[in-house]
């Protein structure tokens, strides 16, 4: 398995609902990572995680709480999201922490906030 | 701090060849290329590392000149495939490391 599986794909949400983004690998990467990309814009670093411990918060509002529960599942819950949070969450995967890996990317989730 | 890249956008017609530079004020310890077409996920291409390397893959190659912090991407006889915009992402320890995503450069090939 060579993927990084993203679900859902598409969500729309209310200001004040609490929502959760899911993503898979099982390729036994150790490194995982949440991106934001708006449109004609490229990724975003928000989070990353290495061996289950959060390694990286890009200074990202509270709104945005990650969670590593194994290798490999990381999830992102969402809370009173305001409508500019709207935006394509992606989701990657590399075998390491580091300077040495590329990234696998998930294909995503489309988020709306209204 | 986020890498710059050059040029925004190339239109080229299949067959012909194109340069994508990217360039850091940082010291770099790698640097990534990845391709993305419209709607979809970004793919991974290559990886050059410190050392001044040079990667190849299918008709597409890069050099990393570390003391000039600078990449470039070669494509060589375009296909209409190679479509898409094309990111580079350079990694500096800034206590961590993290990969950061330059601008991108749009890539129209046509027939």
């Amino acid at each position: 398995d060579t993927e990084v599986t993203q679900t859902p794909k598409h969500l729309v949400m209310g200001m004040t609902n609490k929502k959760s983004l899911k993503c898979e690998q099982h390729m036994g990467h150790r490194a995982m990572y949440w991106y934001k990309q708006k449109a004609k814009k490229p990724p975003e670093l928000m989070f990353v995680y290495s061996y289950e411990k959060l390694s990286i918060n890009e200074s990202v509002p509270s709104r945005f709480s990650p969670e590593c529960p194994n290798s490999s599942l990381l999830n992102l819950h969402l809370h009173a999201l305001q409508p500019e949070d709207s935006a394509l969450y992606l989701c990657a995967s590399s075998q390491d922490e580091g300077a040495d890996y590329g990234y696998t990317f998930g294909s995503g989730t489309r988020l709306t906030v209204v | 701090q986020q890498p710059v890249q050059s040029p925004q956008a190339v239109i080229l017609r299949e067959g012909e060849d194109a340069v994508i530079n990217c360039s850091s004020s940082k010291a770099l310890y790698s640097v990534h290329w990845y391709r993305q077409k419209h709607g979809e996920a970004p793919v991974f291409l290559m990886i050059l590392l410190k050392g001044g390397e040079q990667k190849g893959h299918e008709k597409i190659s890069a050099s990393f000149n570390e003391k000039k912090q600078q990449s470039s991407l070669y494509l060589t006889a375009s296909q209409l495939s190679y479509s898409g915009t094309y990111f580079c992402g350079t990694e500096a320890n800034t206590g961590g490391f993290k990969t950061i995503f330059g601008a991108g450069t749009r890539l129209f090939v046509k027939a």
